[in-house]
């Protein structure tokens, strides 16, 4: 069964860092396109980064591009998102997610529990 | 830039079928695909690509598309159904992942 169990969460002030990992079992993970999504309190899904099965294509929305860096161990089945910078709308619970194929193929059919980010001083 | 467009709010009666509605332009070019996410939960997916569903997804569940508009409909509906939906697809370039702002399903 595929699992994916998200760590590195954490309170974190204002304009500090933070490394979220997602550790992978029970499939393929360098044969997948992996995702970043996130989740503020009552508030809706926010895709905010993917990376290809290899590593080699990295995509980033607006509201995180230049400050987070989406990065992949295809050695080790896991997925990091380094994240600096961070703004208190940052705050979220940060899910990762997989999909099936190696540049994505449109739908994320296996997510993992999340982990949370609190962005205050 | 692309959008996903969802009723914020739907309510059913028990055992009846409801249908919640994405809509957006990338829809005409790009399948849409559906999770739910109940509180407290991570989102599941539900459906993909044309008409799919994963294993162990009810077939209670199933989903269309007809011009720039994605649907997912539920016939007969169950109480476990109340969830938040939220569609899924990709933006104009294809590069991008953009979601539905989400529905709140009520079953009554």
């Amino acid at each position: 069964e595929a699992q994916l169990l998200e760590s590195g969460g954490g309170l974190v002030q204002p304009g500090g860092s933070l490394r979220l990992s997602c550790a992978a079992s029970g499939f393929s993970f360098s044969s997948c396109a992996m995702s970043w999504v996130r989740q503020s309190a009552g508030k809706g899904l926010e895709w905010i980064s993917a990376i290809s099965g290899g590593g080699g294509s990295a995509f980033y929305a607006d509201s995180v591009k230049g400050r987070f860096t989406i990065s992949r161990d295809n050695s080790n089945n896991t997925l990091y998102l380094q994240m600096s910078n961070l703004r208190a709308e940052d705050t979220a619970v940060y899910y990762c997610a997989k999909d099936p194929n190696y540049y994505g193929s449109g739908y994320f059919d296996v997510w993992g529990r999340g982990t949370t980010v609190t962005v205050s001083s | 830039s692309s959008e996903l467009t969802q009723d914020p709010a739907v309510s059913v009666a028990l055992g009846q079928t409801v249908t919640i509605t994405c809509q957006g332009d990338t829809l005409r070019s790009y399948y849409a695909s559906w999770y739910q996410q109940k509180p407290g939960q991570a989102p599941i997916l539900i459906l993909y690509s044309k008409n799919n569903r994963p294993s162990g997804i009810p077939d209670r569940f199933s989903g269309s598309r007809l011009g720039n508009t994605a649907s997912l409909t539920i016939t007969g509906a169950q109480a476990e159904d109340e969830a938040d939906y939220y569609c899924k697809s990709r933006d104009n370039s294809g590069n991008y992942v953009i979601f539905g702002g989400g529905t709140k399903l009520t079953v009554l």
